[in-house]
This record gives C-alpha cells, sequence and structure tokens, in this order.
C-alpha cells in the first residue's frame, strides 16, 4: 500500500536558517507528491507539489524535488522566516484511487 | 469564489449528545473529504465521496460516526451518542477530478469538537 514517511520533529530554527524535512514515501505506480501546510488555526492549504520524477515543485521561497531513485521528496527553504512557523505535511495521491495518503506532519518553530 | 465552509467553527458538548458537522464543498469539486486531527493520532481520513456517492469509509471509527451527502453542496459528518475521545478538530475537504488541479485538496477552517 501507499505510505509517506516524515522526519520527526519538532524543528526549532532561528530566523534566516535553512531548511530541510525529509520525506520518503511507498507507493504503487507513479505517484504525485504534495507538501501541505498548517498555519496555527487554519486549515490545511497546498503548498507545492510535483507529478512526475525530476519535477520540482516550487512556492513562497521552498522548493522540493520528486526524487524517484531514492523516493523521497524532501522539502526546503533557504532562508527560513518567523511567519514560516507551521506543521508541514508530506502528502502523495497514486492511481486511481483519489485519496491522498499523509504523513503524521511536522512542526516547524522559527525564532526571531 | 468561495472556499470550504464548515459549520459549527467551535462546538463544546456533553457526553451521549448527537453531534452534526456541516461542510459546503467549493462549487464544482466532485471529491468531498472529511478528516479528523488529533495530538496523538494526527490526521486521519475518515470517509470521502465521489459524486454525492461514499467511496471509502474505512477510517469512520465505529456506528457512532456517520457522514451523508445528499447535494454536490453539502455534506454532513455526524456522531450519535458522542464521547470524551471523540474530541478533535474535524476538517472538510474538497477536490476537481482532472485538469492542472489535479490531486489539490482545498480545506475548510475546521470544525473544533469538545466532548465533556
Amino acid at each position: 500500500g501507499n505510505s509517506v514517511t516524515q522526519m520527526e520533529g519538532p524543528v526549532t530554527l532561528s530566523e534566516e536558517a535553512f531548511l530541510t524535512i525529509n520525506c520518503t514515501y511507498t507507493a504503487t505506480g507513479y505517484p504525485s507528491l504534495f507538501w501541505y501546510v498548517q498555519y496555527p488555526g487554519e486549515g490545511l492549504q497546498l503548498l507545492l507539489k510535483a507529478t512526475k520524477a525530476d519535477d520540482k515543485g516550487s512556492n513562497k521561497g521552498f522548493e522540493a524535488t520528486y526524487r524517484k531513485e531514492t523516493t523521497s521528496f524532501h522539502l526546503e527553504k533557504g532562508s527560513v522566516q518567523v511567519s514560516d512557523s507551521a506543521v508541514y505535511f508530506c502528502a502523495l495521491r497514486s492511481g486511481a484511487n483519489s485519496k491522498l495518503t499523509f504523513g503524521k506532519g511536522i512542526t516547524l518553530s522559527v525564532r526571531p | 469564489d468561495a472556499g470550504v465552509i464548515q459549520s459549527p467553527r467551535h462546538e463544546v458538548t456533553e457526553m451521549g449528545q448527537e453531534v452534526t458537522l456541516r461542510c459546503k464543498p467549493i462549487s464544482g469539486h466532485d471529491y468531498l473529504f472529511w478528516y479528523r486531527q488529533t495530538m496523538m493520532r494526527g490526521l486521519e481520513l475518515l470517509i470521502y465521496f465521489n459524486n454525492n456517492v461514499p467511496i471509502d469509509d474505512s477510517g469512520m471509527p465505529e456506528d457512532r460516526f456517520s457522514a451523508k451527502m445528499p447535494n454536490a453542496s453539502f455534506s454532513t459528518l455526524k456522531i450519535q451518542p458522542s464521547e470524551p475521545r471523540d474530541s478533535a478538530v474535524y476538517f472538510c475537504a474538497s477536490s476537481k477530478s482532472g485538469g492542472p488541479s489535479t490531486g489539490e485538496l482545498f480545506f475548510g477552517e475546521g470544525s473544533r469538537l469538545t466532548v465533556l
């Protein structure tokens, strides 16, 4: 079956630090991969996505590259801001089954 | 266009009472999902619908939970009777199959349920 594994959290960084959040997956077929972000008190919203191998999704300074050989979709940002403090979820969608499989999420806190 | 609309935003009730959560998906979306989020279990998919038909309800915890989608613009999640362990934030999400946004779920702001 499909599964998504995210690194354990929480993560605390200082403003302007470099961010990497690891995500690996197991899936049948050729999944589409997503990162969702949940700001405090809000629902999840799509941050970026990639639909095929070697695609790079990017948004708001965040990037993630679909690596089929390592079954990974790590999220990176070169310089985080306090406003990036949120919970980040990696997810995949594969085949005719249209439900998303989410990872457990990781809380990022950015200190001024 | 309005996003996914959920009501109520907050609900506090006593154990044994019936709880009904409501969701209006984005117009034109053909998939609707109900999720539950807790600190202990994270984000869990309860049930999802395609064109108003339930496709997968394997995540519904037990018979106390039921969900309906009588038309394309409305869905309910009902808990009867409610228990303290049902306390969580319940999210509704919708999506549209096909096109560039395939795979993207649009979430509502959630309904925070507290069962005393």
